[in-house]
């Protein structure tokens, strides 16, 4: 079945490092996806990694992936106030099917 | 990036009335749009998908009488809500892919319905 898992909150200092974690089911799921939303705002896609990539890089976030365990993790450096957010982790088998998201994570930033 | 917006933000209406949502691509035409419902520290659900021209696609458990959905446009679906009730107060949002693209879906801020 399809099904995405994470960790609801996660609170971090500013300036340090901040992980989330993600877990799926789907073995099949090509795409694997990492969406911010913002109070009152809609989704935002940070980044996506395909299937047969285990890692991806993009300025401050690094998303780092275990097909085996079928475990996606989202690491953001140096984690700003402007980082606070609920941070969805999704998954498709093609780029045209239709995205199972996860409940999402509450990224609290510490003063 | 492209630009999905959604009308109105907030609405609040009684028990037994329609309501309806529009979702606008500003600036690029998509061939598809998509409508998911958020309850409260809940995942997005995908409710349906719609396609420009032809009759949407409804997600199993979802009342497509209840939830009518248009796509009379490339930059226009609309969702009405349809004798709603208090347990449809939900956080709708739509998202649109554009044409000729397997590109990514760019999301609209939501719409709050609120039904007392």
């Amino acid at each position: 079945g399809e099904d995405v898992e994470q960790s609801l909150f996660l609170s971090v200092r500013e300036g340090d490092s901040s992980v989330i974690n993600c877990t799926y089911t789907d073995s099949s799921s090509t795409y694997l996806y990492w969406y911010k939303q913002e109070p009152g705002a809609g989704l935002q896609l940070l980044t996506y990694i395909f299937s047969n990539m285990d890692m991806k890089q993009d300025q401050r976030l690094t998303v780092l992936l275990n097909k085996k365990d079928k475990h996606l993790s989202l690491r953001i450096a140096d984690t700003q106030t402007g980082d606070s957010a609920i941070y969805f982790c999704a998954e498709s088998f093609t780029r045209d099917d239709k995205i199972i998201f996860g409940k999402g994570t509450r990224l609290h930033i510490l003063p | 990036g492209a630009v999905v917006s959604q009308h109105p933000s907030r609405v609040i209406c009684k028990s037994g009335t329609s309501v309806k949502i529009e979702c606008r691509s500003l600036d690029f035409q998509a061939t598809t749009m998509f409508w998911y419902r958020q309850f409260p520290k809940q995942s997005l659900m995908l409710m349906a998908t719609s396609n420009e021209g032809s009759k949407a696609t409804y997600e199993q458990g979802v009342e497509k009488d209840k939830f009518l959905i248009n796509h009379a446009s490339l930059t226009l679906s609309t969702l009405t809500v349809t004798s709603a009730h208090p347990e449809d107060s939900s956080f709708y949002i739509c998202s649109a892919r554009s044409r000729g693209s397997t590109d990514t879906q760019y999301f609209g801020p939501g719409t709050r319905l609120t039904v007392l």
